[in-house]
């Protein structure tokens, strides 16, 4: 167990629906950061945020959108779905911005399916 | 270009055997390599995390190893396990601070069979 948990752990919902992933990180780490992995593919960044504010944007879409609380947990909302938008979101937490060496500890990950 | 590329895609072996796993990079300024070990359907788990100055690093059956002239890096599991079924993704991380320095492989999927 990394510490870091993620909710929902599976969504099923529609095409054009808007859904909202949450994500609290290991006590301690001030950086959230988001991924997704398609079915067969890599992991792809999406975003990360440090102590609340948007730290590095990596290939995320328009539609999708993110955020970091004051507590720390932080939320990825994804809008308008696709079919394509199917996959697994990861989140992953590190204890500073991304720095050198800085380890990152995984979620269990939230499985989207859009019909 | 920054890419990751890993050898092979698949590999399956018999339980109890030896394999190695291929990291080719170009990514620069390297700053450190890590290898993740990802269950089907799980967040990845850090196995090791290598820097420039180091060639070879071990986690219980699992050695890394680094070539940091020839920019290749190898996975070696030793005694195979069932348990070793599982992605083994390869990440490079530039000499720049923010997330967006990091770069993913696509990862090596190992079945070990009885």
């Amino acid at each position: 167990d990394s510490g870091v948990t993620q909710t929902p752990k599976h969504l099923i919902t529609a095409t054009g629906q808007r859904v909202t992933l949450r994500c609290s990180p290991r006590s301690g780490d001030l950086s959230v950061y988001w991924y997704q992995q398609s079915l067969d593919q890599g992991l792809q960044f999406l975003i990360q945020y440090y102590n609340g504010e948007e730290r590095a944007k990596g290939n995320i879409l328009e539609r999708f959108s993110a955020q970091q609380f004051p507590d720390l947990h932080s939320e990825l909302n994804l809008s308008s779905l696709e079919l394509g938008d199917s996959a697994l979101y990861f989140c992953a937490s590190s204890i500073y911005g991304g720095a050198l060496g800085d380890e990152q500890y995984f979620g269990p990950g939230t499985r989207l399916t859009v019909t | 270009k920054n890419q990751v590329e890993q050898s092979p895609q698949s590999l399956i072996i018999l339980e109890g055997k030896n394999c190695t796993l291929q990291c080719n990079y170009t990514v620069s300024p390297f700053s450190n390599l890590r290898w993740y070990k990802q269950d089907t359907g799980r967040g990845p788990v850090s196995l090791t995390i290598m820097t420039f100055s180091e060639n070879t690093k071990s986690n219980g059956r699992y050695t890394a190893t680094l070539d940091a002239d020839t920019k290749q890096s190898s996975l070696h599991i030793t005694a195979s396990q069932l348990s070793d079924s599982a992605s083994y993704i390869c990440v490079v991380s530039a000499s720049k601070t923010g997330a967006n320095n990091l770069f993913f492989g696509t990862g090596t999927r190992l079945t070990v069979i009885p």
